[in-house]
C-alpha cells in the first residue's frame, strides 16, 4: 500500500518557467489537499479538493493552479515560477469528515522546489 | 479558526515520559483536537486525536482537560526516533471550511537526548 506519492521529490526550476507537481494517492479518499513549508514554519494550505471534479483556494492560492480530474490524483501547477515560491511542497488526503473511519491526513513525502 | 499555543521547544531524556502541552481557549464545541508529528526531512504523521474523553493508541496517549482549553500528549517512554515537530491542531468538524482541513501553527520541536 503505496499511500500518497508525490512526483517529483525534487525540482529546480529558473524564473518563469512553468511545472506540474504530482500526487497520488490509492486510499478511495475524498478529499486531498497541497499545502506549502517555508524554513522554520509550519504548514499553509495553498488548494484543496473535496472530491473528484471539485477544488478550492486555501490560504495561499496566489501563483498556482489545481485539477483533479480523478480521485486519486490531485495536481499542482506552477504557470511561472517565482523565487517567492521556492519551499517543500506536501500533498495530503483523507476520508471525507463523517465516515465511519477514522479521518486521520496521510502526507506525502515531500517536493523540494528550489526556484532560481 | 480557534488558535492553539504550544511551546516552541521541549527536551527529554531518552526512555522518560514526556508530556507536550497545547493551550486552546477559545476551543469549539465541534473543535476536534489533533495531534500530527513531523520528523526530519518528512511529512507530517498522525499521531492521535480526541474531543472530549483521554485516548490512547499505540503511539502516545492524550489527556484533554475537562473544560476543554488544554490538552497534554503523552509519550511513554521517548526514543531518539521520536525527535520531531509536534502539531496540536484543531479541526472543526461541525463546518465545512477549507475542506476540513488541517491549520498548522509552528508546532513544538522535541530534542531527544541519550
Amino acid at each position: 500500500n503505496a499511500g500518497v506519492t508525490q512526483t517529483p521529490k525534487f525540482r529546480v526550476l529558473k524564473t518563469g518557467q512553468s511545472m506540474t507537481l504530482l500526487c497520488a494517492q490509492d486510499m478511495n479518499h475524498e478529499y486531498m489537499y497541497w499545502y506549502r513549508q517555508d524554513p522554520g514554519m509550519g504548514l499553509r494550505l495553498i488548494h484543496y479538493s473535496v472530491g473528484e471534479g471539485t477544488t478550492a483556494k486555501g490560504e495561499v492560492p496566489d501563483g498556482y493552479n489545481v485539477s483533479r480530474l480523478k480521485k486519486q490524483n490531485f495536481l499542482l501547477g506552477l504557470e511561472s515560477a517565482a523565487p517567492s515560491q521556492t519551499s517543500v511542497y506536501f500533498c495530503a488526503s483523507s476520508l471525507a469528515v463523517g465516515h465511519l473511519m477514522n479521518t486521520e491526513a496521510f502526507f506525502g513525502q515531500g517536493t523540494r522546489l528550489t526556484v532560481v | 479558526d480557534a488558535k492553539t499555543t504550544q511551546p516552541n521547544s521541549m527536551e527529554s531524556n531518552e526512555e522518560e515520559p514526556v508530556h507536550l502541552p497545547c493551550n486552546h481557549s477559545t476551543i469549539s464545541g465541534t473543535d476536534y483536537i489533533h495531534w500530527y508529528r513531523q520528523l526530519p526531512s518528512q511529512g507530517p504523521e498522525y499521531v492521535i486525536h480526541g474531543l472530549t474523553s483521554n485516548v490512547n493508541n499505540r503511539m502516545a496517549s492524550l489527556a484533554i482537560a475537562e473544560d476543554r482549553k488544554s490538552s497534554t500528549l503523552i509519550l511513554h517512554r521517548a526514543t531518539l526516533r521520536d525527535a520531531a515537530v509536534y502539531y496540536c491542531i484543531l479541526r472543526d468538524e461541525g463546518l465545512s471550511n477549507s475542506g476540513y482541513a488541517l491549520n498548522f501553527g509552528k508546532g513544538t520541536s522535541l530534542l531527544v537526548t541519550p
